[in-house]
């Protein structure tokens, strides 16, 4: 069964901080690898990655994907009151038959920045 | 603008009462998936359509039922034999179904239904 867990659970910082969010997978026939910022309710898509070591940026978020290790971070630089949200992870891979293969999302990480 | 709008935000339903919740997409996506959120919980997948007249079971499809008559359309029934009704209820689309080879697999989502069963 895939598996998608994501540390930590939850997280509480000071605006400037730096934060890291991790993300660890488990995905039959891997394909790739999304990120979702969701703050109240629908999920907004961030970064999907695919290949292994090669950053994506977007402002102060980046993300990278190291699929030996099976592991992808988020980072957030310089964090606003604007960021505290929910990240949600997903690993998607290839549909093999037998069941409904797709996007399996980890349980989040609910960040709050603080002023 | 294109985006996809779930109805109602809101709802409220005494226990044994089938409900309906309605999605719908202008953004021509030939896939709709619908997802279902618990607290401390991932999203689970409850049943997804790669194209019209077509839909088969996510992970927790038990005490759900769905059809895809329309391409812009995919309403989802919360039976009565669903034992634990209450969640939030995600709509999704994509451009290409997660469920085939390509790369591509960003899902749009609409902004929830809230289900509260007494």
């Amino acid at each position: 069964e895939d598996k998608v867990v994501q540390s930590p659970l939850s997280l509480v910082v000071h605006e400037g901080d730096t934060v890291t969010l991790n993300c660890s997978y488990e995905v039959t026939n891997f394909r790739s690898l999304l990120w979702y910022k969701q703050e109240k309710k629908a999920p907004t898509f961030l970064f999907m990655l695919t290949s292994s070591g090669i950053e994506k940026k977007s402002g102060r978020l980046s993300s990278i994907l190291d699929k030996k290790e099976l592991f992808s971070i988020l980072n957030i630089t310089a964090t606003q009151t604007g960021d505290s949200a929910v990240y949600l992870c997903a690993g998607k891979g290839v549909y093999s038959g037998g069941g409904a293969d797709g996007l399996t999302f980890g349980k989040g990480t609910h960040l709050i920045i603080q002023p | 603008d294109g985006g996809i709008t779930q109805s109602p935000k809101y709802l409220f339903r005494k226990e044994g009462q089938n409900v309906t919740l309605s999605c719908e997409q202008n953004l021509n996506h030939d896939a709709m998936y619908w997802y279902r959120q618990d607290p401390g919980q991932g999203l689970r997948l409850i049943y997804y359509s790669q194209i019209v007249n077509d839909f088969q079971k996510g992970d927790i499809a038990e005490g759900y039922s769905v059809s895809r008559e329309k391409k812009e359309s995919f309403p989802l029934t919360v039976t009565s034999a669903q034992k634990n009704p209450t969640a939030f209820y995600l709509c999704a689309s994509s451009q290409t179904s997660l469920f085939g080879g390509g790369l591509t697999g960003e899902l749009f989502f609409g902004e929830g239904s809230r289900l509260t069963v007494l």
